[in-house]
């Protein structure tokens, strides 16, 4: 059974800090890992990571995959307020039409 | 370009009522079209997914199920909810021939059982 482990389960910072948000996983025959936003609603699609692909970056917010390992880290550098969320970490695996989410970090920055 | 509906966003129902939920896609054909439940401190999960016109796999067992009568279409029902059925009901869909990758997400309905 894939499985999708993340940590912290909640973190509070102050503006301006960089946190780091972990997610390891286990997954029959890796394909992707993805990592989404969620405000007060649908998840927003932020990265996805695949065997071909173990670095994204994009503005403020990056992410790597150590797929030996098997975990992924979602850094984001000088938070705002408007990071404030929780951020789910997802796998899928070959020729499967699932993905299976962690638990989710729930992030509040302070002003 | 592509978006995603969902209706009712909140509705409050009593035990033992009967539940329909709709989700619709626009601007896509033959999409993968899933059923998640998001209930605090559990994350999501996933209760249904279709890949075509009538063809449902459930991943969870309940007194819930899931149609889809048309290409874009898909339901979620119960007829008869149960207090464990209260959460956040997300829809999503992803290219057909992508598997899982990306799935976007409707805006959801969260469903409150008294």
């Amino acid at each position: 059974e894939d499985k999708v482990v993340q940590s912290p389960l909640s973190l509070v910072v102050h503006e301006g800090d960089t946190v780091t948000l972990n997610c390891s996983y286990e997954v029959t025959n890796f394909r992707s890992l993805l990592w989404y936003k969620q405000e007060k609603k649908a998840p927003t699609f932020l990265f996805m990571l695949t065997s071909s692909g173990i670095e994204k970056k994009s503005g403020r917010l990056s992410s790597i995959l150590d797929k030996k390992e098997l975990f992924s880290i979602l850094n984001i550098t000088a938070t705002q307020t408007g990071d404030s969320a929780i951020y789910l970490c997802a796998v899928a695996g070959a020729g499967s039409y699932q993905l299976t989410f962690g638990k989710g970090t729930k992030l509040s920055v302070i002003p | 370009s592509q978006t995603i509906h969902q209706w009712p966003a909140t509705l409050v129902q009593p035990v033992g009522s009967p539940l329909s939920l709709e989700c619709t896609v626009e601007g896509t054909s033959n999409p993968n079209l899933y059923w998640y439940r998001q209930a605090a401190g559990r994350g999501l999960q996933l209760l249904f997914y279709s890949v075509g016109i009538g063809q449902i796999s459930s991943e969870v067992p309940q007194n819930l199920s899931a149609s889809r009568p048309q290409d874009r279409q898909f339901i979620l029902s119960s007829k008869k909810l149960l207090l464990s059925d209260s959460g956040f009901y997300l829809c999503a869909w992803t290219v057909w021939d992508r598997g899982a990758d990306e799935q976007f997400f409707g805006p959801g309905t969260r469903l409150t059982v008294l």
